[in-house]
């Protein structure tokens, strides 16, 4: 009965690899997001979706294509992976907006060799 | 643009005593502001919000304050123990944006 689910838990792949993250939630809300936490802890938002369509996009590369087929998944497909890449990915869901709660994924360690 | 100033990176306290992380926020429009606790290896979970109108805030031994004039929210954790310690994160956010603004995270050590 997990809230948000992420896999895989761990990834670890060579550079120029293609890679995706797949994210699920269970508590009916409408907004998703993908952060990215580096090794100094800082969470970084990368992207948000309200109801399957994109509404945030935090300057990230176009080498990451994040997709929504519904309202209850949020998958994060990255190209071309590189060093910098590498990090902690967590999915997050909140009911509406960014006035309530938010809640995380268990997140996804990337590392790129 | 937005952004959430967090103070201090680091913090150590003895068993018992009290800890204070403190937060700036940029956007006067903010109107909520949660606090989330980060376990080594762990997700961040919320442990603690607060809207714009309240001042104050307690859940047991956390509480959180906010003064709007000043842009700045308080945790506040008393009589701490050793399993208080993580990484705190303070965030801010306004209706409408679908964006939370975090700040950069206080390491909480408790020492036994």
């Amino acid at each position: 009965d997990t809230a948000v689910s992420q896999t895989p838990k761990y990834l670890v792949t060579q550079m120029g690899n293609d890679k995706s993250i797949k994210c699920e939630q269970n508590l009916g809300h409408d907004t998703m997001y993908w952060y990215k936490q580096d090794s100094k802890k800082f969470l970084k938002i990368m992207f948000s979706y309200n109801n399957k369509e994109l509404i945030i996009n935090e300057t990230v590369p176009n080498r990451f294509s994040p997709k929504s087929p519904d309202k209850a998944h949020l998958n994060l497909h990255i190209n071309s992976l590189e060093l910098g890449d590498s990090a902690v990915y967590f999915c997050a869901s909140s009911r509406s907006g960014t006035t309530d709660t938010q809640y995380f994924g268990p997140g996804t360690r990337l590392t790129v060799l | 643009g937005e952004n959430v100033e967090q103070h201090p990176s680091t913090l150590s306290v003895q068993e018992g005593d009290s800890a204070v992380i403190k937060c700036t926020y940029s956007d006067s429009a903010s109107n909520y502001f949660p606090w989330y606790k980060q376990e080594l290896g762990k997700r961040p979970q919320l442990i603690i919000d607060i809207r714009s109108n309240v001042g104050e805030k307690k859940d047991q031994r956390i509480a959180v304050t906010l003064n709007k004039t000043a842009k700045h929210f308080s945790l506040h954790i008393t009589e701490t123990q050793p399993e208080d310690s993580a990484v705190y994160f303070c965030a801010a956010s306004k209706a409408g944006t679908y964006k939370y603004i975090f700040g950069t995270g206080t390491r909480l050590k408790v020492l036994a």
